[in-house]
């Protein structure tokens, strides 16, 4: 099986912070998708890379960033952490959009105190 | 703005029953539709997808997809307890390297 890994469960960041999310995934897929989760607004596409080295903005990226330096790791990264970015993160990657959906990763939540 | 509609819910169904689940896009230029059941608490889980007019079957589960109406469905059949989750639909346009666009989620009760 797929697996997308996400280094932490749970983090708790003080606002103004630079935050680092770290997504891995070991199938070889070429393209990778950060989303936030928030009650009543659902998942919201944030960055999305198909290649190494390329990335592409989503619905929400403003305060985010991305980098994908290898083919296996897509990072998110807060510039300065406020706390309207507290939210459930998940990253997702598949091999083929078009027929095989998405396998998520198990999620960081968090909290910009 | 592409945008999937959902029923947030909840819906109880009694154990045994069919659970029927329902989802219009707006997009009509959307060429496949998948269907994740989400736990509370964990991340999201692919149960089918769709891309052709129609019925497909895997298991207890069937997605129905009728393009001319821009609705999509999803059938569970002798619904268990297990099966209490928020389902997200969700559906991909194609043409770009673009993400898939999400419903909110309808949130499911089996009733023992």
């Amino acid at each position: 099986d797929v697996k997308v890994t996400q280094s932490s469960r749970y983090l708790v960041k003080r606002t103004g912070e630079k935050v680092f999310l770290e997504c891995v995934q070991d199938m070889d897929h070429e393209n990778m998708f950060w989303y936030r989760q928030d009650p009543g607004l659902g998942l919201r596409l944030i960055y999305f890379s198909y290649d190494v080295k390329m990335k592409e903005k989503g619905d929400i990226p403003e305060g985010y960033s991305v980098s994908r330096e290898k083919k296996e790791r897509f990072s998110l990264i807060l510039e300065s952490a406020s706390t309207n970015q507290t939210s459930m993160y998940l990253c997702a990657s598949t091999w083929d959009r078009w027929n095989y959906g998405y396998t998520f990763g198990s999620g960081t939540r968090l909290t910009v105190v | 703005q592409k945008e999937v509609e959902q029923n947030s819910g909840p819906l109880s169904v009694p154990e045994g029953a069919i659970a029927s689940l329902n989802c219009t896009y707006s997009d009509r230029g959307s060429q496949s539709f998948f269907w994740y059941r989400q736990y509370s608490g964990k991340s999201p889980e692919l149960i089918m997808f769709i891309y052709s007019n129609g019925d497909k079957e895997d298991g207890r589960f069937t997605a129905q997809l009728n393009k001319a109406s821009q609705y999509v469905s999803l059938l569970i059949r002798d619904s268990q307890p297990s099966d209490s989750a928020t389902y997200l639909c969700a559906s991909y346009s194609g043409g770009g390297a673009d993400g898939l666009t999400f419903g909110k989620g309808t949130h499911l009760i089996i009733q023992p």
